[in-house]
Formats: C-alpha cells, sequence, structure tokens
C-alpha cells in the first residue's frame, strides 16, 4: 500500500535558522513526488514536483530534494512569512490520484 | 481566471440532513478530485473523476455521492449527515491527471451537529 510520512508534525524556527522538513514515502512506482503549501483557511499551493532520485528544485528560500525513500524540504534563512503547513504527496500509477502525507507545520518567530 | 470556485465556504448541517458542495473549474480540466482534511490527518481522496460522465471511488468515498455531467462541475453529494463528516472539503483539479500537480480551491468548512 502507498505510504507517505512526514516529520515533524510541527516546527518552531527563529527568523534565520535554517532546517528541513521529511518526507517518507513507500510507492510502487513512483509517478513523481510533490510540494505544496498550505496557509490557514485556504487550499494547498502546488510548490514543486520531483521524479527522480537525485533531483533538486528551488524557490527562494526552500529547496527540495529527493532520494529513493525520501525527499527534504530545505529552508533557508526562513522569514515570518514561512509560515505555514508543508505537504508531501506522492502520485500513484491509477488515474494520477496524489497520497498526502499529514503534512508539517512550520513557525518561524521574528 | 477563477480557477477552482467552491462553494459554500462554511455550512453547519443537522444530523441525518443532505447538502451539496459545489464545485467548478474554468480551465478546461478534464481530471477533477474531491478530498477531505480532517487535523493531523492529512488529505483523504473521496471521489475522482478523469472526464465529464466517469468516476471513481477513493479511500474514503463512504457516505459521499458525486456526479460529472460537464466538464466543468464536480458536485459532492452527502445523504444522511453524520457528525464523522465534519470536516474541510477540498476540491482540486488537473490537465494531465497530477503530473504538474493540482489547483485547490479554497475548501468548505463543514460541521454536522
Amino acid at each position: 500500500e502507498d505510504q507517505v510520512t512526514q516529520s515533524p508534525e510541527a516546527l518552531r524556527l527563529q527568523e534565520g535558522e535554517s532546517s528541513s522538513l521529511n518526507c517518507s514515502y513507500t510507492v510502487s512506482g513512483l509517478r513523481g513526488l510533490f510540494w505544496y503549501r498550505q496557509d490557514p483557511g485556504k487550499g494547498p499551493e502546488f510548490l514543486f514536483t520531483l521524479y527522480s532520485a537525485g533531483e533538486e528544485k528551488e524557490k527562494e528560500r526552500l529547496k527540495a530534494t529527493l532520494t529513493k525513500k525520501e525527499s527534504f524540504l530545505h529552508i533557508t534563512a526562513p522569514k515570518p512569512e514561512d509560515s505555514a503547513t508543508y505537504l508531501c504527496a506522492v502520485r500513484d500509477n491509477q488515474g494520477g490520484k496524489l497520497i498526502f502525507g499529514q503534512g508539517t507545520e512550520l513557525s518561524v518567530k521574528p | 481566471n477563477a480557477g477552482v470556485t467552491q462553494t459554500p465556504k462554511f455550512r453547519i448541517l443537522k444530523i441525518g440532513q443532505s447538502m451539496t458542495l459545489q464545485c467548478a473549474q474554468d480551465m478546461n480540466h478534464n481530471y477533477m478530485y474531491w478530498y477531505r482534511q480532517d487535523p493531523g490527518m492529512g488529505l483523504k481522496l473521496i471521489y475522482y473523476s478523469v472526464g465529464a460522465g466517469i468516476t471513481d471511488k477513493g479511500e474514503v468515498p463512504n457516505g459521499y455521492n458525486v456526479s460529472r455531467s460537464t466538464t466543468e462541475d464536480f458536485p459532492l453529494r452527502l445523504e444522511l449527515a453524520a457528525p464523522s463528516q465534519t470536516s474541510v472539503y477540498f476540491c482540486a483539479s488537473s490537465s494531465d491527471g497530477g503530473a504538474r500537480g493540482y489547483t485547490f480551491g479554497s475548501g468548505t468548512r463543514l460541521t454536522v451537529v
């Protein structure tokens, strides 16, 4: 059974304190790993797609990396506006459905 | 460009009542999805559709029903609402089966009392 596990559940950082979020997955034939950002009261917003081990994507202070078993979302010198819940998902090979992890709630204090 | 529009944004139902959550997209996407999100549980797939006239069950379909008569609309029907259906519901769409991710609506917060 396809499964996605994110850690930690919650992360509190000081502004400028870099860290990483983890997404571990088991899937029969990875067809994409996705990172989303979700602000309170809003729908998830697409950040990145990764397809193969060794691939990296960057956007401002965020960098996503992928291995055969997990993905990391690295946050460099975060700002308070980076506070949000970050969701990881894998795409299955039946109808392109996304299977989501439970999310990591990031709080960045000034 | 509206994207994915969900209505209503909030709703309180009594146990046993029924309602329809509306979802419309204006991007001509073939694929549409309904997820529910409970605190600490991530997003769970309820139903999905790969095109007009075609729907299929997701991980948690019990107590729900869907129809897809047009490309634009994908309503979710709740029959005989139960407290376990208290959740935030998200509709999403994609043009390519999710290869480049989904576009999500802003959600409907439903409380069943």
